[in-house]
């Protein structure tokens, strides 16, 4: 079974800082994919970012990116520039490839100080 | 529509009542998908409908749950007996097609469902 594991259950950055969001995952998979979602309170989750597992370069999106370590199955996020509207909580989340169910972390609720 | 939309936003009900849980997905999108997150929690996978059929139930928690979806697009969730323990957010998403990760799923803003 997949376990996706998310140790920073609370993080605050001052705004336009860099803050990195841990995500570590467990799985005997070799194809494979990574996500980040954003949930604000609205409570829309958001898609933030994708990684698939079989490329090695790693996956940006603006001032989204990761660090993905394929080998010591970490997956984290990289927030340049904060914005307080990136103030929300987010989810680090897997998915075999071939199917559509995502197993999610448990969250890192992020706050963007002015 | 412009996005997932479901209703109500909230529900308060008592042990014990049946409630329903509506979810109307983006025109077009054939997959539609049932989250259930509990408090502190990441959403963990209920029900994938593929048109009008579950394609897969796995992660209904037991017979008190149901969903369906009649003619392929509105989809409603509906719970018997309703517990304490089903206190959560319910998240409905959709998708353009069959799954997969390449099939980006859309959430909606759930209904927070409070039993008392």
């Amino acid at each position: 079974a997949q376990t996706v594991t998310q140790s920073q259950p609370e993080m605050s950055v001052q705004e336009a800082e860099t803050v990195t969001l841990s995500c570590t995952y467990d799985t005997s998979e070799s194809n494979y994919y990574l996500f980040w979602y954003k949930q604000p309170p609205s409570r829309q989750m958001i898609l933030v970012i994708r990684q698939e597992a079989y490329k090695q370069q790693n996956a940006t999106e603006n001032r989204f990116s990761v660090n993905f370590q394929k080998a010591a199955k970490s997956f984290s996020l990289k927030i340049s520039d904060s914005q307080l509207g990136d103030t929300a909580m987010y989810f680090c989340a897997f998915m075999t490839t071939g199917t559509y169910k995502y197993i999610f972390g448990t969250g890192t609720r992020l706050k963007v100080l002015a | 529509g412009a996005g997932v939309s479901q209703t109500p936003s909230n529900k308060v009900t008592e042990k014990g009542k049946y409630v329903e849980l509506r979810c109307d997905p983006i025109s077009g999108h054939t997959a539609l998908y049932w989250y259930r997150q509990s408090l502190g929690q990441g959403p963990e996978f209920l029900i994938y409908f593929q048109g009008t059929g579950a394609a897969d139930d796995s992660g209904l928690p037991n017979d008190r749950f149901f969903a369906v979806r009649p003619e392929g697009s509105v989809s409603t969730l509906k719970i018997q007996r309703t517990e304490r323990g089903d206190s959560a957010v319910y998240l409905c998403a959709s998708s353009l097609g069959g799954g997969g990760p390449y099939n980006e799923q859309f959430f909606g803003p759930g209904t927070r469902l409070t039993v008392l």
